[in-house]
């Protein structure tokens, strides 16, 4: 059984678009993270929940809006997708917040043409 | 702003050879330092994690050593095999408030035969 789910796998649209990613996790986490990997690899967090509240929102265009219907659950959606979105997002988990390992999903791989 | 500063970013290493990864941190508070291993088209995933208490953790190959003073800590891959070709990265976190996991910018680790 995956640990932690993201879908979908890969996702091509053009500029303007709006798109979702959906993000499971079947660990009984508290915690829920989505992170940015660039092109050039670096790992980048965007938000975190604890328990379906919003703990963490970095410097994120508005266009994202993360939402978390319950805990196992962290949906990212996206709206008017530009260029610069293009990305590997990827969903996480873990049991609390602070020093504790995370749990990655396997990424979803965004390209905006 | 960068918190956690990895070196080098690329590494090719021989076979059987020891592979090491640089990691400095900025911030004192930091009290939790994981490292993780990603593979092409996965999440990255757990590694091998120490905390500021001890100077060194060992699990199989994977070795960390950590500096409390100097505000570094390293991963030593002893033996070096082929299938430990990966980008490595290192983390850092605190206990205390919400700040998730801050990673350095990864190494791209080729072992070669």
């Amino acid at each position: 059984d995956t640990a932690v789910s993201q879908t979908p796998k890969y996702l091509v649209t053009q500029m303007g678009n709006d798109k979702s990613i959906k993000c499971e996790q079947n660990l009984g986490h508290d915690t829920m993270y989505w992170y940015k990997q660039d092109s050039k690899k670096f790992l980048k967090i965007m938000f975190s929940y604890n328990n379906k509240e919003l703990i963490i929102n970095e410097t994120v265009p508005n266009r994202f809006s993360p939402k978390s219907p319950d805990k196992a659950h962290l949906n990212l959606h996206i709206n008017s997708l530009e260029l610069g979105d293009s990305a590997v997002y990827f969903c996480a988990s873990s049991q609390r917040q602070g020093s504790t390992p995370l749990h990655f999903g396997n990424g979803t791989r965004l390209t905006v043409t | 702003q960068q918190q956690v500063k990895q070196s080098p970013q690329s590494l090719i290493v021989q076979k059987g050879g020891i592979s090491i990864i640089n990691c400095a941190y900025e911030n004192t508070a930091f009290d939790y330092f994981p490292w993780y291993q990603q593979f092409p088209g996965k999440g990255p995933a757990l590694l091998i994690a120490i905390r500021p208490d001890v100077s060194e953790k060992k699990e199989g190959r994977f070795t960390i050593s950590f500096n409390k003073s100097a505000k570094q800590f390293s991963l030593h891959i002893m033996d070096s095999q082929p299938g430990d070709s990966a980008t490595y990265f290192c983390a850092a976190s605190m206990s205390s408030g919400n700040t998730p996991l801050v990673f350095g910018k990864g190494t791209r680790l080729s072992v070669i035969a």
